[in-house]
């Protein structure tokens, strides 16, 4: 199956520094990635649309400022999270869709558990 | 609104057979799916059904009725290793998937 690749998998940030996370698909080109994050014992929350060549599409209440996000290519989304803060400690997950829009199957990346002190 | 309700927790024993149930209510339909997430994991796909009827994969099988706005995922045989959460999404009429809450089944020896 298709693999996609994410890191870093766990970082530690002072509160208000900022932090990327990659996200690539591996052996296929990703035109859409989606960004979810997802607290303890909760499920997949979708943050953003991230579109190649394109604004990504942010969900409503996700301040598209303080999570910003690059689609350059067809097999890299990068997401920055500016300026954190301890509140936006969570586990983030990148996935992307393998061939057709209408393909719901993803595939995810490993997730990156972000913790700001 | 859109909804996707699955049972919080549930506990099995190995060997045995656990079927989780998944209700939907969404704006069009084009799809569910099932995935499993270990803890500090993230999610991989089990199964798709966009027709009525049974899929079986295995020791897992996923079912699905549309009119009903249902689906279960069954898996057989339990294995300690089964112990996850799995998360029930229905793709919507804008080919959105929309997520539950995930089911976290406990597999005792």
């Amino acid at each position: 199956g298709a693999v996609v690749s994410q890191h870093p998998s766990w970082v530690i940030c002072k509160s208000g520094t900022s932090v990327k996370i990659e996200c690539r698909s591996l052996d296929f080109q990703a035109t859409t990635m989606f960004w979810y994050r997802q607290f303890p014992k909760q499920s997949l929350m979708l943050m953003a649309t991230s579109n190649e060549g394109s604004k990504a599409t942010y969900e409503q209440g996700v301040e598209k400022d303080k999570f910003l996000i690059n689609h350059a290519s067809l097999t890299l989304s990068t997401l920055t999270v500016t300026s954190a803060h301890p509140e936006d400690s969570s586990f983030y997950i990148c996935s992307a869709r393998e061939g057709l829009a209408d393909s719901g199957k993803l595939f995810f990346g490993s997730g990156t558990q972000l913790s700001v002190l | 609104g859109q909804n996707i309700d699955q049972p919080t927790e549930m506990t099995a024993t190995e060997g045995a057979i656990v079927q989780i149930n998944c209700t939907y209510q969404t704006s069009g339909f084009n799809g569910l799916f099932w995935y499993q997430q270990h803890a500090g994991e993230a999610p991989t796909f089990l199964s798709y059904n966009v027709l009525d009827g049974l899929e079986e994969k295995g020791r897992f099988s996923s079912f699905l009725s549309r009119s009903k706005g249902y689906s279960y995922l069954l898996l057989k045989e339990l294995q300690m290793k089964d112990s996850a959460s799995y998360l029930c999404a229905v793709m919507d009429s804008n080919y959105q998937l929309i997520w539950g809450a995930g089911t976290k089944l406990i597999i005792k020896p």
